[in-house]
Parts: structure tokens; sequence; C-alpha cells
């Protein structure tokens, strides 16, 4: 059964290190979607890209994420520098269709912790 | 601004019994979804809502839409050890720019015990 793919599943950085996240979605699906899950709470959208294309990155703290999809497939979320704030799990989804209205689909995640 | 509610928070059910999580939203949608997370866990999709009146069941759960009251019901049906997790629904926000945005409730962490 395929699946999203993430990694890495654990990483514990410094404060004002860099991190990178990267996340294969399932084969074919055009949407991916990057979420930001805090402990305790539902995850929240960071972004969307369509294809490699941002759809909607309201959400994003510009000012140290960044996140790119160059080809359409895989794609990378970055954040420099790291707060302690960060601390959550990562989660990256992909859903099949266009019009991004069909179920998503989540991978395993990435839990940052930041010290 | 879409705001989903979930209702009860915590839930500690005693097996066998039956009980219902609730999951209000505050603007016009036809799509809802239910996830559980184990802890630890990422999120695995229980229940795809579509349109109004829709009704899934799986096992001991079942989910139904209402759009006109725009509320959500997850019902369990003599509950089991296993059921034990946080259920989390989630209110796809479409049309505009933002379709396939999924706004999520806070989750309702459910202990299931002897």
């Amino acid at each position: 059964e395929a699946e999203v793919a993430q990694s890495p599943r654990y990483k514990i950085t410094e404060k004002s290190q860099a991190v990178a996240f990267w996340c294969d979605p399932i084969s074919g699906h055009a949407t991916l979607y990057w979420y930001r899950q805090i402990l305790g709470q539902g995850p929240e959208l960071l972004v969307q890209f369509q294809d490699e294309s941002v759809v909607d990155d309201s959400q994003l703290p510009k000012d140290r994420f960044s996140a790119e999809r160059l080809k359409g497939v895989d794609s990378t979320l970055k954040i420099q520098p790291a707060e302690l704030g960060d601390s959550a799990m990562y989660l990256c989804a992909s859903s099949p269709r266009t019009s991004g209205t069909d179920e998503q689909f989540f991978g395993p995640g990435t839990r940052l912790t930041v010290l | 601004e879409l705001k989903v509610e979930q209702n009860p928070l915590f839930l500690s059910m005693q097996e066998g019994k039956n009980y219902t999580i609730y999951c209000n939203y505050s603007t016009t949608s036809d799509r809802l979804y239910w996830y559980r997370q184990d802890p630890g866990k990422s999120l695995e999709s229980l229940f795809v809502l579509l349109s109004n009146g829709a009704v899934k069941q799986e096992g001991r759960l079942m989910a139904s839409l209402d759009t006109k009251a725009r509320l959500s019901t997850l019902h369990i049906t003599a509950a089991v050890h296993d059921l034990s997790a946080t259920y989390f629904c989630a209110v796809d926000m479409t049309g505009g720019t933002s379709y396939g945005k999924l706004t999520f409730g806070q989750g309702t962490i459910l202990t299931v015990h002897p």
C-alpha cells in the first residue's frame, strides 16, 4: 500500500541552528501539505503545494521557515534559525487530485525538539 | 475565520458503553473528515463525509454529518480498549484559493478502561 514518506523521524537541535525535513508523497498525488502539530493540539496547515506551486502559505512564518517542491514531487521544509517554540511534530500529507478536495493521507511525521 | 470545536475534549469510558463525540464548525462546508491519532503517531483516516446527511460506519464507530446544523458526530458503540486514542475532526474550507485547506478541531482524548 502506497504511503507518504518522511525523514528524519526524530530531530533534536539547538536553538539558532538550521533544520530540514523531507517528504515524499504518494506517487501521482498532485497536492502536498505541510502541517505543524504542537503537543496537545490539532495540526495546523503551514503550506500547501499544487504540483510545484505554492497555493497557500499564509500561516508559514516566512522570516524563518521556507518550503519548496521543485519538481512537483518530493518536498523540503526548512527552519533557520530554529527557536524553542518550534518544537512540534511536522506532518506531511498528500492528496490525489488537482481540486485539492480529496482525502489527505498523512506521513509518519518528524518530531522536532529544539533545546 | 473557520473555527472547529470538539466536545468533550477528554472522555473516559468503560468498556461496553456507548458515547458520542461532537464536532461543531462555524462556516458553511460540506466536507468533513475524522482522523484517529495514537500517542506519538501520525493521523489515520477514519471517515470522509462529503454531503449533508452522510453516514459512515466502520466497526464500532459511526460518523454523521449535518451541514445545516454545522455538526458532525462520531458515535462509539460498545467501546473496547483498542479504541483508546485521540480523535480529530477536520473541516475542509473549500472555495476561493483555499481549497483543500483542513481546519482541525482540538481533538478528543478517549480512554477506554475495564
